[in-house]
Parts: C-alpha cells; structure tokens; sequence
C-alpha cells in the first residue's frame, strides 16, 4: 500500500515562530487533507488540498502531486496550535484516506 | 449542520466483554468510514460504507469486530469479546461522494479494556 511519511516527527517552537510541516506520499493520489487532532481527539479539518495552494488565516498548504509532497505553513504560531498535525492520503484507485503517523508541535509561551 | 456525532466519547469495559459504539454521519453524506487509532499512531482504516453497503474491510477488522450502517443513515460498531489490545480511540467519518471525497471526524469513542 501506499507510504505516507510526515516530517518532523516532533517540534518545540516559541510562540511567534513560523514552522513547515512535510508530507512524502510514495504514490499517486486523489486527494490529500490536512487535520488538527486536538488535545480531546478530535480530527479538525485544515485543508482539503489534491494539488495547488491554499491558505486561511496564518494556516497555509501545498501540494506538488506530481513530486509527492505537501507542505503544511504556520505563520506566527500560537500556543493554540499545539497538537498533532495529520496528513492523509487518498490513493488513486482507492476509496479510504491513509495517514501519516503525524507531527507533535508544542508551542510555548 | 451538526458534524458527525460519535456516543458515548468514553467506554470502560472488562474484558470479555461486548461493546457497541454508534455514529450519526452529516445528514447528506453517503459514505461513511470507521478508523481506530492507538497511542502515538495515526488513524488506521477498518471499514467503510456507502449508503448501507459495507464496501470495504480491513485486515484490521477481526471476526469479534462488525459494523452495520441499517437504511443508510447511522452506524454501528460492535466488538464482542474485547481484548486489552482493542483499547484505542474509535473515529468515524463520513463525506459525500457527490461534494467531492473531503472527509469529516467525529469526537471519536475512547476505548479502555480493563
């Protein structure tokens, strides 16, 4: 199946600090998200992004589908943004999303 | 729009015994999936419906494990004869095949098997 890799595996930022978070995907895909899991468990959802770029707020991603790899920005970080970033994938040919292991980002005050 | 719904958000049970978990997907999505997630992972796959056709099912999913999604609308999740290895949070979501294939979580249901 599909690997999905997501680098760094952790990360320690003042608040303030700008960060890119990466995800190498080893095949094709139909679509790629982007989510927040929050301290509850929850899965929020950043960005819906197949290819191209999007931004919203001090969030932005892109997505070079056909070099495999999607970047997640977070401009001026905030303690709030402390959590685990997901990436998931939706092969071609497939019908179910695929995640990376994720990002741990700690933002301190 | 109240998103997808997952109850309850916590189960503790003892082993042995049998548990069911339910999710209530966005009322016009026609798919739905069920992930499970342990402790430093990411979601992993178990099963999917579209409509209340299962379509597809993990290995993941042993035989002390079936979902049911009756008139296409909620879903069931069942483990009978639970193991300390299924603790682990339960996450459903649900997308609209139609609106593109962009899926939504749930709160997930924190699993504990004592």
């Amino acid at each position: 199946g599909i690997q999905v890799e997501q680098s760094p595996p952790d990360l320690i930022l003042q608040e303030g600090a700008n960060s890119t978070l990466r995800c190498n995907f080893s095949d094709s895909v139909n679509n790629l998200q982007w989510f927040h899991q929050n301290p509850w468990g929850q899965l929020i959802n950043l960005f819906y992004i197949p290819s191209g770029t999007k931004q919203n707020g001090r969030l932005s991603a892109t997505t070079v589908a056909t070099e495999r790899y999607s970047l997640l920005y977070i401009s001026s970080s905030q303690t709030t943004d402390s959590g685990v970033y997901f990436c998931a994938v939706l092969p071609s040919g497939y019908s179910t999303l695929t995640f990376g292991k994720g990002t741990m980002l700690l933002v301190s005050p | 729009d109240t998103g997808v719904s997952q109850n309850p958000r916590h189960k503790i049970t003892k082993r042995g015994q049998n548990v069911t978990f339910r999710c209530d997907p966005i009322s016009e999505h026609n798919r739905l999936y069920w992930y499970r997630q342990t402790l430093g992972q990411g979601p992993e796959f178990l099963t999917y419906f579209q409509n209340e056709a299962q379509l597809e099912k993990s290995r993941l999913l042993s035989d002390r494990f079936s979902a049911e999604r009756p008139k296409g609308s909620f879903s069931t999740l069942e483990i009978q004869r639970t193991e300390q290895g299924d603790s682990a949070m339960y996450l459903c979501a649900s997308s609209s095949w139609t609106g593109g294939t962009e899926a939504f979580f749930g709160q997930g249901t924190r699993l504990t098997v004592v």
